[in-house]
Parts: C-alpha cells; sequence; structure tokens
C-alpha cells in the first residue's frame, strides 16, 4: 500500500542547477500539495493542484514550478536551485475541499 | 494572513501521565481541523481529524473543539515514550473551494519514562 511516494529521497545540488522533485500517489486523490518545512518556520505551502488540470500558488511559490502530469502524478521543478531553497519538501494528497492530507516520505535537498 | 498558533514546547510529561496539546487559529470559518504527529526526520502523520464542536475519541487520543474561541486541543492520556514527537495542528481555509491546510509550527512532546 505505497500512499504517495516520492523521488528521490535525497538529492545534493550546486547552485543554479536545475531538477525536478516527482510525486505519484495510488489514492485517487483529487488534490495535490508541494511544501517545504524548515526548522522554526513549519510546513509551508509552495504550490498545488486541486484537480487534474489545475494548478496555484501557495505562500512560497517564487523559484518553482509544478506540472500536474495527471491525476496521479504532481511534479516541483526547480529552474535555478539557489541556497535558500536547500528544506526538506513534502509531497502530499487528499480527496479534496477540507479533507486531510496525506504525505509522502520527503525529499531532503541540499543546495551547495 | 491566517494563522495557527501552538506552544513550540518541549512540553514535558512522565510516562503514563496526560500530555495536554493547544491550539488556536485566526479564521474563524474554518471548518475542519487536524492533528499529525511528526517523528524527527519523518514525514507528518495524521493522528485525528475534528469538524465539530465538542470531543472526539480515538484510542488514548481525544480532540477537543471550541469554534466560538477559536480553539483546538489534543489529550493523550497513558502517554508512552513512543508518543515522544512534534504534533502539528493543522486548521482548513475558509471560502467557497478553499483546498489548503494551515499549518502551526508544532509542539515538541517529549514523555519521560
Amino acid at each position: 500500500n505505497a500512499g504517495v511516494t516520492q523521488t528521490p529521497k535525497f538529492q545534493v545540488l550546486k547552485t543554479g542547477q536545475s531538477m525536478t522533485l516527482q510525486c505519484a500517489q495510488d489514492m485517487n486523490h483529487n488534490s495535490m500539495y508541494w511544501y517545504r518545512q524548515d526548522p522554526g518556520m513549519g510546513l509551508r505551502l509552495i504550490y498545488y493542484s486541486a484537480s487534474e488540470g489545475t494548478t496555484d500558488k501557495g505562500e512560497v511559490p517564487n523559484g518553482y514550478n509544478v506540472s500536474r502530469l495527471n491525476k496521479r502524478e504532481f511534479s516541483l521543478r526547480l529552474e535555478s536551485a539557489a541556497p535558500s531553497q536547500t528544506s526538506v519538501y513534502f509531497c502530499a494528497s487528499s480527496t479534496g475541499g477540507n479533507q486531510p492530507q496525506h504525505f509522502g516520505d520527503g525529499t531532503r535537498l541540499s543546495i551547495l | 494572513q491566517k494563522e495557527v498558533e501552538q506552544n513550540s514546547g518541549p512540553l514535558s510529561v512522565p510516562e503514563g501521565a496526560i500530555a495536554s496539546l493547544n491550539c488556536t487559529y485566526s479564521d474563524r470559518g474554518s471548518q475542519s481541523f487536524f492533528w499529525y504527529r511528526q517523528y524527527s526526520g519523518k514525514s507528518p502523520e495524521l493522528i485525528m481529524s475534528i469538524y465539530s464542536n465538542g470531543d472526539k475519541e480515538d484510542g488514548r487520543f481525544t480532540a477537543q473543539l471550541n469554534k466560538a474561541s477559536q480553539y483546538v486541543s489534543l489529550l493523550i492520556r497513558d502517554s508512552q515514550p513512543s508518543d515522544s514527537a512534534t504534533y502539528l495542528c493543522a486548521v482548513s481555509d475558509s471560502g467557497a473551494g478553499s483546498y489548503q491546510l494551515t499549518f502551526g509550527k508544532g509542539t515538541k512532546l517529549s514523555v519521560i519514562p
């Protein structure tokens, strides 16, 4: 029972490099989310997709882009990585509306 | 700016005691409230959902909601060392079609054997 699967689990980048974080869910959920979690800052929403074909900005979208590839998959792209984007990134999904979100295991990203 | 406030702790309780975790929120129209547990280095795990005023019990956990006071709490009875973790309060945003949750920064709980 996979739930929400994120790849990769760890990544080290150099400043200016680009990369895409992948997320897939097998719970037939409509809504998907990308968060970052930094010490002392809590979970902050980067982007979300309420349903297939739609995406919206969250609290901290600058420097990121997203793609809702299909109902299962929601990717997060860093076009030109900066040290300030060093963080733990979590993908989550829910049935939508005011329903709880279920999280993946996270990607630990370091940018040198 | 919608806010969810939690005491950062650490909250230390002896094994077997009741741990009480509190959360206040600013969005008066919020309808859904969640408690997540996060072990160090792990992802948040949903432990309780509550949608109406009053108490909701699930095993050793009880969530309490008071919308008039904009207050939600989590009680953990017979606390165990395995309950040591950070507990996140999450509150749904109000407004038609809102799909977002606002998370508090979490309360770190330490259960002392």
